[in-house]
C-alpha cells in the first residue's frame, strides 16, 4: 500500500540550533503539504506545494522556517534557529490534486526543542 | 468564531453503541469534508470523505452533510474499544484544496 514517508520520526534539538525534516509523498501525488500540530489541537497548514511551486505559505514563519520541493517529488522543511515554541508534531501529507482533495498523512516527526 | 468547530469531548460510548460526532463550519462556500481518526501519538488517518449533501456509508461509518446548515457529522455504529481515538473534522474551503481542521473530538469506547 502506498504511503507518505517522513524522517526522522523523532528529533530532539536545543534552541537556536537548525533542524530539518524530510518527506516523500505517495507516488504520483502532485500536491504536498506540511502541517504543524500542537498537542490537543488540529493540524495547521504551514506550506502547500503544487509540483515544485509554493501555492500557500501564508502561515509559514518565514523568518525561521523554509521549505522546498526542488524536483516536485520529495520535500524538506527547515527551521533555523529553533525556538522552544516550535516543539510540536510536524506532519507531511499529499494528495493527487486536480479535483482530488483527499489528503493522506505520513507518520509525522515529533520535535522537542530544549 | 473558529472556522471549523468540534466538541472536544471526551465522548464516552458503551461498546456496541452508536457514537455520534458533530462538526460545524463557517465558510459557506466549502466544497468537501473529511473525517480523520488519530490515535494518541500517531498521525491522522483518513476514514471518510463526503462532497454532496446527504449520507455516505462505509462499513460501520456514516458521514452526514447538510450544507444549508453548515453541518457535518460522523456516526460510528457498533462502537469497539479500538475506535477510541480523537476524530478530526476537516473542511476544504471554496478557495481551493486547503484543509482547515477542527480541534478534534476525543471518543472513549468502554467495554
Amino acid at each position: 500500500e502506498a504511503e507518505v514517508a517522513q524522517s526522522p520520526r523523532y528529533k530532539i534539538t536545543e534552541k537556536s540550533q537548525a533542524v530539518a525534516f524530510w518527506c516523500d509523498p505517495i507516488s504520483g501525488h502532485a500536491t504536498l503539504y506540511w502541517y504543524r500540530q500542537i498537542l490537543g489541537q488540529g493540524p495547521e497548514l504551514l506550506v502547500q506545494f503544487q509540483d515544485e511551486s509554493v501555492v500557500d505559505d501564508s502561515q509559514l514563519p518565514k523568518d525561521r522556517f523554509s521549505a522546498e520541493r526542488l524536483k516536485g517529488v520529495d520535500s524538506t522543511l527547515k527551521i533555523q534557529p529553533a525556538e522552544l515554541g516550535d516543539s510540536a508534531m510536524y506532519l507531511c501529507a499529499s494528495s493527487l490534486g486536480q479535483d482530488h482533495y483527499e489528503q493522506y498523512f505520513g507518520p509525522g516527526t515529533r520535535l522537542t526543542v530544549t | 468564531q473558529k472556522e471549523v468547530e468540534q466538541n472536544s469531548g471526551p465522548l464516552s460510548v458503551p461498546e456496541g453503541a452508536i457514537a455520534s460526532l458533530n462538526c460545524t463550519y463557517s465558510d459557506r462556500g466549502s466544497q468537501s469534508f473529511f473525517w480523520y481518526r488519530q490515535y494518541s501519538g500517531k498521525s491522522p488517518e483518513l476514514i471518510m470523505f463526503i462532497y454532496s449533501n446527504g449520507d455516505k456509508e462505509d462499513g460501520r461509518f456514516t458521514a452526514q452533510l447538510n450544507k444549508a446548515s453548515q453541518y457535518v457529522s460522523l456516526l460510528i455504529r457498533d462502537s469497539q474499544p479500538s475506535d477510541s481515538a480523537t476524530y478530526l473534522c476537516a473542511v476544504n474551503g471554496a478557495a481551493g484544496n486547503k484543509l482547515t481542521f477542527g480541534g478534534g473530538t476525543r471518543v472513549l469506547v468502554k467495554p
